[in-house]
């Protein structure tokens, strides 16, 4: 299957402070990848979705300034955190779908995850 | 709005007994269904899918999941689990004609017991 990584796995920072996160698709194309927060023991919860050349779309609640995405290829998509604070810590991930379809059609692959922990 | 129901918070099964994992879901059309499996600091990965034609749908790791439109329902089964099966299992709904805006169940946490 189609190959999503995210860079870096772990990351702490000091409260204040921004970080970026990468999302790849390696072996495939996508025009629309997805950011997801993933509170401890809790659900996915669709933050974004980052459109290549254009604005995210963000969900209900979510503040854009605090979460900037950026899109610039095919291929890549960052999410950062602005002035990130301990509320922020939690478990990111991003999904991509190939734009390509085929047997993959309608299949969201995702990255391995970002742990963030603001100290 | 849809949405999705997993009952079952934690389940813990012996290695070499059947499993079987519920999901609900609340979707106003005919819905894109999908069960994930997430190993601890672990991205997700897709078991199976359900997006039409037959309602048993198979899937990796002898994964199988039955759609039931009149229970509104799509659960996961295995007919014998192993150690490493221990991990969340997602159930998420997409809304037709693709997965982009996945709608995830709060999840299952599988111990297996040797």
């Amino acid at each position: 299957g189609a190959v999503v990584s995210q860079h870096p796995s772990r990351v702490i920072c000091k409260s204040g402070t921004s970080v970026k996160i990468e999302c790849r698709s390696l072996d495939f194309q996508a025009t629309t990848m997805f950011w997801y927060r993933q509170f401890p023991k809790q659900s996915l919860m669709l933050m974004a979705t980052s459109n290549e050349g254009s604005k995210a779309t963000y969900e209900q609640g979510v503040e854009k300034d605090k979460f900037l995405i950026n899109h610039a290829s095919l291929t890549l998509s960052t999410l950062t955190v602005t002035s990130a604070h301990p509320e922020d810590s939690s478990f990111y991930i991003c999904s991509a779908r190939d734009i390509a379809g085929g047997t993959s059609a309608g299949e969201l692959f995702f990255g391995e995850g970002s742990r963030l922990t603001v100290l | 709005a849809q949405s999705v129901t997993q009952p079952d918070i934690h389940i813990t099964v012996s290695e070499g007994a059947s499993l079987e994992l519920r999901c609900n879901y609340s979707y106003g059309a005919t819905p894109y269904l999908f069960w994930y499996v997430q190993s601890p600091g672990q991205g997700l990965q897709l078991l199976l899918k359900y997006f039409s034609g037959d309602t048993l749908v198979q899937g990796i790791k002898g994964f199988e999941a039955e759609f039931k439109r009149s229970q509104s329902s799509f659960n996961l089964r295995k007919p014998s689990v192993h150690w490493s099966d221990a991990a969340e299992y997602f159930c998420a709904v997409g809304p037709t004609g693709g997965g982009n805006k996945l709608t995830f169940g709060t999840g299952t946490q599988l111990k297996v017991e040797l």
